[in-house]
Formats: structure tokens, C-alpha cells, sequence
């Protein structure tokens, strides 16, 4: 695709139900990275993906969240037994690679509510 | 300290008037650095990037980077209320599997 999509754009779900945020990256785009962004925040990074090495999960905040990207293109972020405190926005962006010298572009967003 | 920092704002500027927003890093072996905007609502818009020490300019927009004093900044000339947003800096250090790591931002205000 010409930009990263990220579906849905918009979720509400349930306290403590599981929700599955997809992103697809920009073609031949290695590195993917997942951040959330709170109502009037700045961006909290979760986790990143570069190509074949195994990813920096270092941001994410509990084990309630987990990551997968498969053939190294699709990503979906996994949040297991939400929390109202989970509603944020999930932005999702992609770069050519990971060294330094290499621009990242975001999706649009999804925007998930937990009621 | 935070990896980067940004006076939050907001910064208030007049229409026609050089906006100048400031960004500090902590991690001497950054690399890269990058310039997003984002309006309300919306996600962020990469406007500028710059790799080596000094200034790189893009139309109305320019960067300025020191790593000596760990600052960058961005310039933005003649500004207009369509500047108006809030503007993200970005860092990332040296290596292949390096997280971009961003300020909380700065929100800009260009009144007529």
C-alpha cells in the first residue's frame, strides 16, 4: 500500500475483553514500531521490530500486552483482559530500515476505548 | 531526565513571525533526529530530518542540530495559523535495532 493502515480505526470494547490492533506496514519496509498515545500525552513507545532480530519489548507495559509480526510485514498488537485505563491511541509506524539515517511514517491510528 | 526533552507550551507566535522550537537529548551516541507535526486529532507527519551538525533547511522549515551542546532545533519562517499544532522531536541512537524515542512536544500557536 502507499501508507502504514492500521485497522480498525476505531474499537470499543468491554472491560477485560481481549482486543487484536492490526498494523500493515509500507511495502519493503523492515521496522515496524507500535506506540500509544494517551488523551493529550506524548507518544509512549512499545515495542519495536527490526527485520529478523528479535524485537525491543522494552516499553511495553505489562504482560497483559504482547506483539507479533509475521513474515516480517503484518504486526498485530495483542491486549489480553483490557483495562479502562488501556484507552489511548495505538499508532503504529514503519521505516526502510533500522539504521539510524531512516524516516519513520505513521498510520492514521486506532483509537480504542474500554468501557 | 527524560531521553528527550521539549518545553511543552504553548508557544505563541504572530502570523509572519519565526517560530523557534527547541529540543534536548540525553544519549550522546544519538544519530538521527526528526521533526513531526501533528494536529488535533490526528497522527504525526514527519516535516523534517537531519543527520549532521548544523542546519538544514526545507522550504519555511529549518533544523539546526549540535551534538556538542545535545540540542536540535526547528525553525519555521513566516509562520502561518495553518503551523498551528503540536511538534514532536525525535530521537534515535546509533545501531540497527534502535527505537525512535520522542518528546512528550511542543504546541505551537500562530495567531492572526
Amino acid at each position: 500500500g502507499a501508507g502504514v493502515s492500521q485497522s480498525p480505526s476505531n474499537k470499543v470494547t468491554e472491560k477485560g475483553k481481549d482486543v487484536e490492533l492490526r498494523c500493515d506496514p509500507i511495502s519493503g519496509h523492515t521496522a515496524l514500531y507500535w506506540y500509544r498515545q494517551s488523551l493529550g500525552q506524548g507518544l509512549e513507545f512499545l515495542i519495536y521490530f527490526q527485520g529478523n532480530s528479535a524485537p525491543d519489548k522494552s516499553g511495553l507495559p505489562s504482560d497483559r500486552f504482547s506483539a507479533e509480526r509475521t513474515g516480517g510485514s503484518v504486526s498485530t498488537l495483542t491486549i489480553q483482559r483490557t483495562q479502562q485505563e488501556d484507552s489511548a491511541v495505538y499508532l503504529c509506524a514503519s521505516s526502510p530500515g533500522g539504521g539510524g539515517n531512516t524516516e519513520a511514517f505513521f498510520g492514521q491510528g486506532t483509537r480504542l476505548t474500554v468501557v | 531526565q527524560k531521553e528527550v526533552e521539549q518545553n511543552s507550551g504553548p508557544l505563541s507566535v504572530p502570523e509572519g513571525a519565526i517560530a523557534s522550537l527547541n529540543c534536548t537529548y540525553s544519549d550522546r551516541v544519538s544519530q538521527s533526529f526528526f521533526w513531526y507535526r501533528q494536529y488535533s486529532g490526528k497522527s504525526p507527519e514527519l516535516i523534517m530530518s537531519i543527520y549532521s551538525n548544523g542546519d538544514k533547511e526545507d522550504g519555511r522549515f529549518t533544523a539546526q542540530l549540535n551534538k556538542a551542546s545535545q540540542y536540535v532545533s526547528l525553525l519555521i519562517r513566516d509562520s502561518q495559523p495553518s503551523d498551528s499544532a503540536t511538534y514532536l522531536c525525535a530521537v534515535r541512537r546509533i545501531g540497527t535495532a534502535s527505537k525512535l524515542t520522542f518528546g512528550t512536544g511542543t504546541r505551537l500557536q500562530v495567531t492572526l
